[in-house]
């Protein structure tokens, strides 16, 4: 069973509109963390919490919200869409300072 | 800042085939290297990782050595099976990295190994 359960694994959005992004961690972990992966580029770290507080953001724009309810959860909000923002989108956990991640399947955005 | 270069996009072989990815990095300090794969619909899995000079990381008859020298970690396996068939990701994190779970990862090579 999946020990990283990311909702929705596909979504279709239209330009200007917002869809949040599920991440549900089943490890124990006390870190989680966004990765975004587009088209023709390199898996990118975009956002990392712990015990549920922001340790790192490397996301410049402010239309991605991370938001986490539960401390095995972190959701990511992305308002106002792009077409550039379709993208695979990994969520990911860890014990914090081990750098040893485990990531989910994935969930693909895609904004026409 | 950091990055990671791997300089195969692709590769193709045959089962039985010595395989060789070369990975080579660029960070100051001493960044702990990986070596992650992802097969189709999954998300990226650790293979391993090294944090010091010369240590060599292994998993499943895959190994890569951290050269700080050369600034490399090639993988290396000696006899690929049509199940390793993937895609390959060569990452590092720096010290800050470690802390906040930020992994620079290289561009990924597709591996396709044929029966």
């Amino acid at each position: 069973d999946p020990k990283i359960i990311q909702k929705p694994k596909y979504l279709v959005a239209v330009t200007g509109s917002e869809k949040i992004l599920i991440c549900e961690q089943y490890l124990g972990h006390n870190a989680m963390y966004w990765y975004r992966q587009s088209a023709k580029k390199p898996l990118e770290f975009m956002f990392s919490y712990s015990y549920q507080k922001l340790m790192d953001n490397q996301t410049a724009s402010s239309r991605f919200q991370p938001q986490s309810s539960k401390k095995n959860h972190l959701d990511l909000q992305i308002t106002a869409l792009k077409p550039d923002d379709s993208a695979t989108y990994f969520c990911a956990s860890s014990q914090v300072n081990t750098g040893q991640l485990y990531f989910g399947e994935g969930s693909k955005l895609t904004v026409l | 800042g950091d990055s990671v270069t791997q300089t195969e996009g692709q590769v193709a072989l045959s089962e039985e085939d010595f395989l060789t990815i070369h990975c080579n990095y660029s960070a100051s300090g001493y960044p702990t290297l990986f070596w992650y794969v992802q097969y189709p619909g999954e998300g990226p899995q650790l293979l391993f990782r090294a944090s010091r000079d010369k240590e060599k990381g292994s998993s499943r008859g895959f190994e890569a050595t951290y050269d700080k020298g050369t600034t490399s970690f090639h993988l290396r396996k000696a006899s690929v099976q049509e199940s390793d068939s993937a895609v390959y990701y060569c990452a590092l994190s720096d010290k800050a990295g470690a802390n906040t779970g930020k992994l620079t990862f290289g561009h990924g090579t597709i591996l396709r190994v044929h029966p």
